[in-house]
């Protein structure tokens, strides 16, 4: 079974600021691992994937995050923080191996909050 | 609109009453997903489909819970003697299947529907 585990609930964040977000996964095949973006009353919007091309990944919105398979990570990062950014993401695995049925395993979310 | 649509965006209903929730996915998505987001879960999935069959209803959390794609399109999900805990908010992916490993289908999700069970 694959899982993704997210570190921190909360996370808040100076303006201007690096954002770090932790995501960990358990997968006992090469992942597919993503990272969503929910604002209040919305779907998720993709933020970007990895799909094993390579393990540097840049997003929307000057978002990037980098697969590491020793550490098991997926962290997403930016290097400067926006109010706009304030949101809450997900990270998520594809049960998929790359065709048909693609359903996605969420991490428990974590709610970023930007301070002025 | 281009993009999914989910209505009602929200619902009130008396407990075990039943409801519907209707889904649009983009033109032309074959794949359409039913996921569930409540405070005590998270997001889990639900109910996968591929066309108008359902290859994976492993998500569904009773028998209460049923749910079809007619045209290969609209899908509706019902929820039969609501019971509080079904309260949640239900959303709705559809992505373009593409084949190979090189590929994977980004899904996009609609605003949901906001389900309160009293």
């Amino acid at each position: 079974a694959q899982s993704v585990t997210q570190l921190g609930s909360h996370v808040s964040v100076s303006e201007g600021a690096l954002v770090l977000l932790r995501c960990n996964y358990s997968s006992s095949v090469p992942p597919y691992l993503f990272w969503y973006v929910q604002y209040p009353n919305q779907g998720l919007q993709l933020l970007l994937k990895y799909t094993s091309a390579a393990t540097l990944v840049k997003g929307i919105n000057g978002f990037e995050a980098e697969f590491k398979k020793s550490e098991t990570s997926f962290h997403l990062t930016k290097p400067s923080a926006h109010m706009s950014d304030a949101a809450e993401y997900f990270c998520a695995v594809s049960g998929s191996s790359g065709f048909g049925n693609e359903k996605l395993t969420f991490g428990t979310g974590t709610r970023l909050t930007i301070i002025p | 609109g281009a993009g999914v649509s989910q209505s009602p965006s929200n619902k009130v209903t008396e407990k075990g009453k039943d409801v519907e929730l209707r889904c649009d996915p983009i033109s032309g998505h074959t794949a359409l997903y039913w996921y569930r987001q409540s405070l005590g879960q998270g997001l889990e999935f639900l109910i996968y489909f591929q066309g108008n069959s359902a290859p994976d209803k492993s998500g569904l959390p009773s028998d209460r819970f049923s749910a079809e794609r007619t045209g290969g399109s609209v899908s509706t999900l019902t929820i039969q003697r609501t019971q509080q805990e079904d309260s949640a908010v239900y959303l709705c992916a559809s992505s373009l299947v593409r084949t190979g490993r090189a590929w994977l289908s980004e899904q996009f999700f609609g605003p949901g529907t906001r389900l309160t069970v009293l």
